[in-house]
């Protein structure tokens, strides 16, 4: 089993919805979790840390499920520019590695 | 600021060829990365330094050696290069446990 998995995808998403997807961690030590924002034949860029509560960043919602050890990306209102794959990235409990998914890949059509 | 750069951009080397890719950050990190992306596959670390002066195997270490030079550049040397390390690499950057700063990547290509 891969220490993080997710949904490859692609999710296709009308312009203007909202669209959810989820990503499962193995290692229940893990400490710290992101969002990490990566565009076709780019790098990789930090969406967003995702926090026990929850948090917000715009459009942005995510969630941690610590007890079934899974964690959420929600975007609301897609944009054209939103297309993208996002990575689900899980720090574990020593160090300073980071543990990447295979990524979901959103595509917001007009 | 330049964040993370790597050279080359793009390579293509023959089997049995040898190879360094260059990395350099300029945001004063302490932590440097190499990873390789696959189709499928997300980002696999190779190599990890942790601060000047030491370097760590990741999850995918073999055909791969690196070299803390200072404080800015870690550098990836693949001594003999087989097809199967035809990939993407990314370097990255960070000053803790947080957000990591990744360069633009190499394309690598082994025939």
């Amino acid at each position: 089993r891969k220490e993080v998995e997710q949904d490859p995808g692609p999710f296709n998403v009308p312009e203007g919805a909202t669209v959810a997807f989820n990503c499962t961690y193995s290692n229940s030590a893990s400490q710290s979790f992101f969002w990490y924002r990566q565009d076709c034949r780019k790098e990789p860029k930090l969406l967003m840390s995702v926090y026990s509560s929850g948090n917000e960043d715009g459009r942005f919602t995510a969630q941690l499920n610590r007890a079934s050890q899974y964690i959420s990306l929600l975007i609301r209102d897609s944009k054209l520019s939103d297309s993208a794959t996002y990575l689900c990235v899980v720090k574990g409990a020593a160090g300073n590695k980071l543990t990447f998914g295979g990524g979901t890949r959103v595509l917001v059509k007009p | 600021n330049a964040g993370v750069t790597q050279t080359p951009k793009f390579q293509v080397l023959k089997t049995g060829q040898s190879m360094t890719l260059q990395c350099a950050q300029d945001m004063n990190h302490n932590s440097m990365y190499w990873y390789r992306q696959d189709p499928g596959m997300g980002l696999r670390l190779i190599y990890y330094s942790a601060s000047e002066g030491t370097t760590d195997k990741g999850e995918v270490p073999n055909g791969y050696n690196v070299s803390r030079l200072n404080k800015r550049e870690f550098s990836l040397r693949l001594e003999s290069a087989a097809p199967s390390q035809t990939s993407v690499y990314f370097c990255a950057s960070a000053r803790g446990v947080n957000e990591q700063f990744f360069g633009p990547g190499t394309r690598l290509t082994v025939l």
